[in-house]
């Protein structure tokens, strides 16, 4: 069965990077993309980008351009998200999913707290 | 981009009673294969969202016939046909049409019992 497992939570200090790990499993990796969402504390859901599992184009969020990475690790079916210049409103829950494409997010992780404080 | 607009944003529900939700986009989500690409999703307390609807009404496996959605172009509705305790939760539209450039949800739609 699909799976998308998310590595643990982050304390980090305003300016500090992040990077939350999505390991899949179940599937052809390459097949797919990984979507990134993100939940503020009892906030909705909002789409921060997008990676393809297959060559590895990405499409970022406007308003997180220049400060977002995403990768991936075909070898180990893992896809990365690196958040830097951290500040207190990127306090959330980071969630991966699979993005079927035309089909939307399909599965998803189970989510990785992050929280920004001094 | 895309803007996704859901309402009501809170819905106190009967068990047993329906409950539908309504999500418009500021742009026809028709895409040029003629396809429209709306999901819906289910957030439980405490979880992770769930696909529950893609393409407008196709239910995902093991969501119950209790749920359906519909709608064309630019208005959407997802209905329950009768609200059991394990609906409670924030549902959330999403288009898939107009990405790139981005992905859109809507606000989302908490449901709660009487």
């Amino acid at each position: 069965q699909v799976q998308l497992v998310q590595s643990g939570a982050e304390v980090k200090k305003p300016g500090a990077s992040v990077k939350v790990s999505c390991k899949a499993s179940g599937y052809t990796f390459t097949s797919y993309g990984i979507s990134w969402v993100r939940q503020a504390p009892g906030q909705g859901l909002e789409w921060m980008g997008w990676i393809s599992a297959y060559n590895g184009n990405t499409n970022y969020a406007q308003k997180l351009q220049g400060r977002v990475t995403m990768t991936t690790d075909t070898s180990t079916s893992t896809a990365y998200m690196e958040l830097r210049s951290l500040r207190s409103d990127d306090t959330a829950v980071y969630y991966c999913a699979r993005d079927a494409h035309s089909s939307g997010l399909d599965y998803w992780g189970q989510g990785t707290l992050v929280t920004v404080s001094s | 981009d895309v803007v996704m607009t859901q309402s009501p944003l809170s819905l106190p529900v009967t068990l047993g009673q329906p409950a539908s939700i309504s999500c418009r986009s500021s742009q026809s989500l028709v895409y040029s294969d003629g396809n429209t690409y709306l999901n819906w999703f289910q957030q439980r307390p405490g979880q992770s969202p769930r696909r529950l609807i893609y393409k407008v009404s196709n239910r995902d496996s093991g969501v119950p016939d209790r749920f359906s959605g519909s709608g064309s172009g630019t208005d959407f509705t997802l209905k329950i046909s009768r609200v059991e305790a394990e609906d409670v939760g924030v549902y959330y539209c999403m288009q898939g049409t107009h990405w790139p450039p981005a992905r859109t949800f809507g606000q989302g739609t908490k449901v709660e019992i009487k």
